[in-house]
């Protein structure tokens, strides 16, 4: 089972240039989710979707976009990179159906912003 | 204000010990759970165990078990008869029904266990 696939797993870029940051899950699950992971702040939600076609802002939003076309996807965008946006990212999906599931994470995108 | 808090940013325990990772949390909502995830050195991401607030026992899953004070809000992680492998970065995060369907993590405790 591949569970949830993030695409690319390394990237580095410009200031300045932009890229969109693939997550796919093959678990048919309703929520999905945008982490940042930075040392000493732990995991940080930046966007989140409870189903196709609708997204909302999570804690660190700002500069980031995301879309839901399909179920099974979820993109963030970054139209302008930072440096500030150097970071991993984690996606995650979950289950809609009962509070207690917890989420499945990919396996992180360690970006590069120089 | 901080919804979850790990105090520890690291932690040392000798092989075949155990050991207890703090976790505090904040929130007014009588419902909602709490989940544990674990972080090797490879950076992935592996759910460990959840807690209910109405759960009437603390809950155990193997060598994890939570140590589950309502009252005091904490929900401790002890991971008994550590072995080597379990060195890794440790996250406590909640989910509460007012906030939609978010998750909150705290900032996370690294444990090294010693041979």
């Amino acid at each position: 089972n591949a569970g949830v696939t993030q695409t690319p797993k390394f990237r580095v870029l410009k200031t300045g240039q932009s890229m969109t940051l693939l997550c796919a899950q093959d678990m048919n699950h309703e929520y999905m989710y945008w982490y940042r992971q930075d040392p000493g702040m732990g995991l940080r939600l930046i966007h989140y979707s409870v189903g196709e076609g609708t997204t909302a802002k999570g804690e660190v939003p700002d500069g980031y976009n995301v879309s839901r076309l399909k179920k099974q996807n979820f993109l963030l965008g970054l139209e302008s990179a930072a440096p500030s946006q150097t970071s991993v990212y984690f996606c995650a999906s979950k289950d809609g159906s009962l509070f207690n599931q917890p989420q499945h994470f990919g396996d992180g995108t360690r970006l590069s912003i120089l | 204000a901080q919804k979850i808090t790990q105090t520890q940013p690291g932690m040392f325990v000798q092989e075949k010990e155990a050991v207890t990772l703090d976790c505090t949390y904040d929130t007014s909502d009588p419902s909602y759970g709490l989940f544990w995830y674990k972080q090797p050195s490879s950076g992935e991401m592996i759910f460990l165990i959840y807690q209910g607030s109405y759960d009437q026992q603390n809950a155990t899953e193997g060598r994890y078990s939570l140590n589950f004070q309502k009252a005091r809000k904490s929900a401790n992680l002890v991971i008994s008869a550590s072995q080597l492998g379990d060195s890794a970065m440790y996250f406590c995060a909640m989910r509460e029904p007012n906030t939609g369907n978010q998750f909150y993590f705290g900032t996370g405790t690294s444990l090294t266990v010693i041979p």
